[in-house]
């Protein structure tokens, strides 16, 4: 079956670099997502990877290698308004998401 | 408006009752989705539509019933509900189902209760 696995709950502190990882079995690979949602809202893009590497966006930085099945996301410099929800998604051959079931990050002063 | 909006917000419906979730995409997108988000729980995808044609339906139960009308619009009938259907129903939209990024621009999601 295909599965996506990322930690249920992460704690960092305001200021610090947080790092949540995502580990995948899928039937194929198009592609990685990270989405951030917060609390009651939707789910929005934060990167996409496709090729092994770090891809760097501001603040935050996702990192992909596909012979290991295995992804990060790399958030600098937290702000409490990065307490939310990261969800990892997959796209596999069939060119369908498979989700995890999200990390949740709270961010204490 | 712009994104992807959902009504209603919020909905609390009787296991009798048939009620309707409305979604509408204004990026001009082909392809929308109907997701069921339970808590602590991967997104479920329930159903797909690519240029008005369902082309995805994940084994969801006959009390859901989707509707395409246009590429713009998705609706998902209800009817006969259990409380365990009880959860956020997302609505995503993208401009395609395969090929490049297509990353999928969500909607805010309606809470719905089952009583």
């Amino acid at each position: 079956g295909q599965n996506i696995d990322q930690p249920t709950e992460m704690t960092a502190t305001e200021g610090a670099i947080v790092q949540i990882n995502c580990t995948y079995q899928t039937s194929g690979f198009n592609g990685l997502f990270w989405y951030q949602q917060h609390a009651g809202e939707a789910p929005t893009f934060l990167s996409y990877n496709v090729l092994d590497g770090l891809e760097e966006k501001g603040r935050f930085s996702s990192f992909l290698s596909r012979s290991k099945g295995y992804s990060y996301l790399l958030l600098k410099e937290l702000q409490m308004k990065d307490s939310a929800s990261y969800l990892c998604a997959v796209r596999d051959s069939n060119y369908q998401l498979i989700w995890g079931a999200g990390t949740k990050l709270i961010i204490k002063p | 408006e712009t994104g992807v909006t959902q009504t209603p917000r919020h909905l609390v419906m009787g296991m009798t009752n048939k009620k309707s979730l409305k979604c509408e995409q204004h990026l001009g997108h082909n392809a929308m989705y109907w997701y069921k988000q339970s808590a602590k729980k991967p997104l479920e995808l329930m159903f797909v539509y690519n240029f008005k044609e369902q082309t995805e339906n994940n084994s969801v139960p006959s009390r859901f019933s989707p509707e395409c009308p246009n590429s713009s619009h998705l609706f998902l009938h209800l009817h006969t509900l259990q409380p365990e259907d009880s959860a956020l129903y997302l609505c995503a939209s993208s401009p395609g189902t395969s090929g490049e990024s297509y990353e999928q621009y969500f909607g805010p999601g309606t809470r719905l209760t089952v009583t």
